[in-house]
């Protein structure tokens, strides 16, 4: 069965620091999504992506936060200076329409 | 979207059906009824959907009482594999980004 595949499954990295997430949607899904859990708390919406455009976002999702997809397959986060307070689980999901298919997961923690 | 509530937690016996309530008194008549869950810190999992319909498939059941104001997830023989937090999320099925808004959803725990 297809799957959403995330890179790396943990991030480590020094506040302040850029980091990239790496997400390979399913391939013929033109629906993507970024979400993040904090420990302990609810998953929470960050940014869907259509046609090479962002559809939507959340209070969350502020100028420190970007997405991309730089290719066919990629679909990208990047967090320009990470704070403390970005240490969190982020999933990607991606769709055809409307049942969403989550990856694993990439665990950041920043330090 | 319209707003759901979902006991924190329950109990079940392995083997047992699994029967998770869902309030959504506020649905209106283009919104559906998902279902998805997270095992551990896995991402989550789509189980089912439906509109009016009592819907089933290899997973689960999900029954829509008829005025659409509350609805039960089913999982007939649950296995300790089950166990999980099990969300309800009601919202309409748009054109572009028909993101998903979580709630604290049910813990369901299966026990042997």
């Amino acid at each position: 069965e297809p799957e959403v595949t995330q890179t790396p499954s943990h991030q480590v990295t020094q506040m302040g620091q850029e980091v990239i997430l790496r997400c390979v949607p399913i391939s013929n899904h033109l629906y993507f999504y970024w979400y993040r859990q904090i420990l302990g708390q609810k998953v929470e919406f960050l940014v869907s992506f259509y046609n090479n455009e962002i559809s939507e976002k959340s209070e969350i999702f502020d100028d420190q936060f970007s997405v991309e997809r730089p290719d066919g397959s990629n679909f990208t986060l990047k967090i320009r200076s990470t704070k403390l307070e970005d240490s969190a689980m982020y999933f990607c999901a991606s769709s055809a329409y409307e049942k969403l298919f989550f990856g694993s997961g990439t665990q950041l923690s920043v330090l | 979207d319209a707003k759901t509530t979902q006991p924190p937690s329950m109990d079940c016996a392995e083997g047992r059906a699994a029967n998770l309530p869902c309030n959504h008194s506020t649905i209106s008549g283009n919104e559906y009824v998902y279902w998805y869950r997270q095992i551990h810190s896995q991402g989550p999992q789509y189980i089912i959907h439906g509109l009016k319909n009592n819907e089933t498939n290899e997973m689960a059941s999900l029954i829509i009482t008829e005025d659409r104001k509350s609805s039960t997830l089913i999982l007939p023989h649950a296995t300790l594999r089950d166990t999980a937090v099990y969300y309800c999320i009601v919202r309409v099925v748009q054109e572009y980004g028909n993101k998903l808004v979580f709630g604290a959803g049910t813990i369901l725990r299966v026990k042997s």
